[in-house]
């Protein structure tokens, strides 16, 4: 599966949107791009994935761009309960396992 | 969304014992299940992948013979920590995958922290 790069940690200001950015410019055309977050000593939590399209779902919404080369997180108006590592995974689905990387430290400030 | 449970969600134990970890597909069959393991500050591991019916496939610097992992069936998978030292002490997680397709999402349980004294 191909590599992702994302900062290591971002701030958003609560009722804001927080828009978390990811690399994947070596992605090939069979993976799908995988949003996960883990909160503070939880499992990971699924929160959206696509493959070209821009997805929307309760929790977030998810743009790639159309070269596929990255993609951003949208959270539309993060909360305290979004402060979380955030996970961008490109994923072919032949390895059936996910491969988190380093992730997104978000910060929602009161 | 479907569920996976973690139990325990904690454990202590003394050095040299064995603590066994449980995983399950509360809603769903899970033929495949996996276990990760995640030091402080770090991201998640892979640790080994857990096949219904068969023998679990371990990543490279993994020892199989002090992680034990057993898949009686499609909703169970448990890991035992075999003679516990203190730098086996970490977070371990499970995940599963709804059988019907490898393009669903990856459901994981809540943790446990393990505590080796």
């Amino acid at each position: 599966d191909a590599k992702t790069t994302q900062p290591p940690s971002m701030d958003c200001a609560e009722g804001r949107a927080a828009n978390l950015p990811c690399n994947h410019s070596t992605i090939s055309g069979n993976e799908y791009v995988y949003w996960y977050r883990q909160i503070h000593s939880q499992g990971p939590q699924y929160i959206i994935h696509g493959l070209k399209n821009n997805e929307t779902n309760e929790m977030a919404s998810l743009i790639i761009t159309e070269d596929r080369k990255s993609s951003t997180l949208i959270l539309p108006h993060a909360t305290l309960r979004d402060t979380a590592v955030y996970y961008c995974i490109a994923y072919s689905g032949s390895a059936r396992q996910l491969t988190f990387g380093s992730g997104t430290q978000l910060t929602v400030l009161p | 969304g479907a569920v996976v449970s973690q139990h325990p969600s904690w454990v202590i134990c003394k050095s040299g014992t064995s603590v066994k970890i449980e995983c399950r597909s509360l809603d769903f069959q899970a033929t495949t299940m996996f276990w990760y393991r995640q030091f402080p500050k770090q991201s998640l591991m892979l640790m080994a992948t857990s096949n219904e019916g068969s023998k679990a496939t371990y990543e490279q610097g993994v020892e199989k013979d002090k992680f034990l992992i057993n898949h009686a069936s499609l909703t169970l998978s448990t890991l035992t920590v075999t003679s516990a030292h203190p730098e086996d002490s970490s977070f371990y997680i499970c995940s599963a995958r709804d059988r019907q397709g490898a393009h669903t999402e990856a459901f994981f349980g809540q943790g446990t922290r393990l505590t080796v004294v």
